[in-house]
């Protein structure tokens, strides 16, 4: 069964430092995975995906994501966090084959200060 | 191109009744997928719709129920509303399972509230 651990329900940066929002999978399979953020009273809108090839991801908003098949892990990185990118963050995992549900984490509240 | 649209947007019942949530997919998209939020439980999965078939079932009680038409809208019915089921529902739709890379185009949501 794929599994996906957040480490951290909330993180706090100061506005222009690193964001750094932990994920880890368990997947018997190889996987697709996804980052989604979530901004109040909204649906869940895709950042980045990883699918095949290049292990390090870039998505929208200036974020990006590195798999790591050996530590089994798909960090989301942003160099410099703005106020705007306050939200909830959630890593996600599936199947190649597309026959399982997406299995979520249970997210990574992101708060900027300013 | 017209996103995921679920109605309706909020929603009160109390506990005992019945409620039903619409979703209607992204044009195209095929597979509807339904997740429940809750702030301690986080996002869980309910059932996956494809061609008016379930296929997949989260491990939600039988109250939860789903169903999906020829034009790919779904629905689903949650009955003898009790208040654990207050929750914000989430559709999602996606293109042919097996052929794309499994991404789910959200809607923006259903707020359940049960008194």
């Amino acid at each position: 069964a794929q599994s996906v651990t957040q480490l951290g329900s909330h993180v706090s940066v100061s506005e222009g430092a690193l964001v750094l929002l932990r994920c880890n999978y368990s997947s018997s399979v190889p996987p697709y995975l996804f980052w989604y953020v979530q901004y109040p009273n909204q649906g869940l809108q895709l950042l980045l995906k990883y699918t095949t090839g290049a292990t390090l991801v870039k998505g929208i908003n200036g974020f990006e994501a590195e798999f790591k098949k050996s530590e089994t892990s798909f960090h989301l990185t942003k160099p410099s966090a703005h106020m705007s990118d306050a939200a909830e963050y959630f890593c996600a995992v599936s199947s190649l084959s597309g026959n399982t549900p997406l299995v979520f984490g249970k997210g990574t509240r992101l708060s900027v200060i300013a | 191109k017209a996103g995921v649209t679920q109605t309706p947007r909020y929603l009160i019942k109390t506990r005992g009744q019945q409620v039903t949530l619409s979703c209607s997919p992204i044009s195209g998209h095929r597979s509807v997928s339904w997740y429940q939020q809750t702030p301690g439980q986080g996002l869980q999965f309910l059932f996956e719709y494809f061609s008016e078939t379930q296929r997949n079932k989260g491990n939600f009680p039988g109250r939860f129920s789903g169903r999906q038409f020829s034009n790919s809208r779904s629905e689903m019915n949650v009955s003898t509303l009790e208040l654990g089921d207050s929750a914000l529902y989430l559709c999602a739709s996606s293109l042919d399972p097996g052929q794309g890379s499994g991404e789910l185009f959200f809607g923006e949501g259903s707020r359940l509230t049960v008194l």
